[in-house]
């Protein structure tokens, strides 16, 4: 069976602050898919990045970058000098190679930025 | 501009009407799927649709009904709703699944 982890519900920080959110995943498959979603208080869910299981390469964009480790089957997220604005409740996904079509999300972690 | 579009963004209903929610999009996406967002957060698919006249059951088992008439439309309907369907609930679309998703800003149902 596969399945997502966000062992962190909730973090809190203050503006300038790097915060790494967690995701742990568990599957049997050789070939996978991880995404990163933010969901800000408006709703939607925003695409942030895929990353397939056979690319380890740890990824930058901006102040966003992400540490993907299969030997942990980790895909943390990190925010480097967090602002305000990156207040929202984040979700790691995973789908299957023979499967895409379905999301298996976590639980989220709702990080909030204090100014 | 979002291109996947949901109605209403917030109902408050009473228990045993019959409601629809709506979700189009504008990006000719053949699949399309409907998640459940519970309080605490999670997500659960609970319908999808691979294109016209194709409609599945996701992982959540759902009182639920949808239809897929045209590709750009997949109306969610529940027949009869009670209090335990309080929910927020999402819709996507996506074009080969790989790219990601992309979501509405959802419907937020409360029903009393």
């Amino acid at each position: 069976a596969q399945k997502v982890t966000q062992a962190q519900t909730e973090i809190s920080v203050v503006e300038k602050e790097d915060v790494t959110l967690d995701c742990v995943y568990e599957t049997r498959d050789t070939t996978y898919y991880l995404f990163w979603y933010k969901q800000p208080p408006s709703g939607e869910l925003v695409f942030l990045i895929r990353r397939n299981s056979f690319d380890e390469q740890n990824e930058i964009s901006g102040r966003y970058s992400w540490n993907f480790q299969k030997s942990t089957s980790s895909f943390n997220f990190t925010i480097t000098a967090s602002q305000v604005v990156d207040s929202a409740v984040y979700f790691c996904a995973l789908s299957l190679f023979y499967n895409t079509d379905k999301l298996i999300f976590g639980t989220g972690t709702r990080l909030q930025v204090f100014p | 501009e979002a291109d996947i579009y949901q109605t209403p963004r917030y109902l408050v209903i009473g228990t045993g009407k019959k409601i629809t929610l709506e979700c189009s999009q504008t990006m000719g996406h053949d699949k399309m799927y409907w998640y459940q967002q519970d309080p605490g957060m999670e997500l659960h698919l609970i319908h999808y649709s691979y294109g016209v006249n194709s409609t599945e059951k996701g992982d959540l088992s759902s009182e639920s009904t949808v239809s897929r008439i045209r590709t750009e439309h997949f109306p969610l309907t529940l027949e009869s709703a009670r209090p335990s369907h309080t929910s927020q609930y999402l819709c996507a679309s996506s074009e080969q699944g790989l790219e990601g998703y992309t979501f509405g800003s959802g419907t937020r149902l409360t029903v009393v």
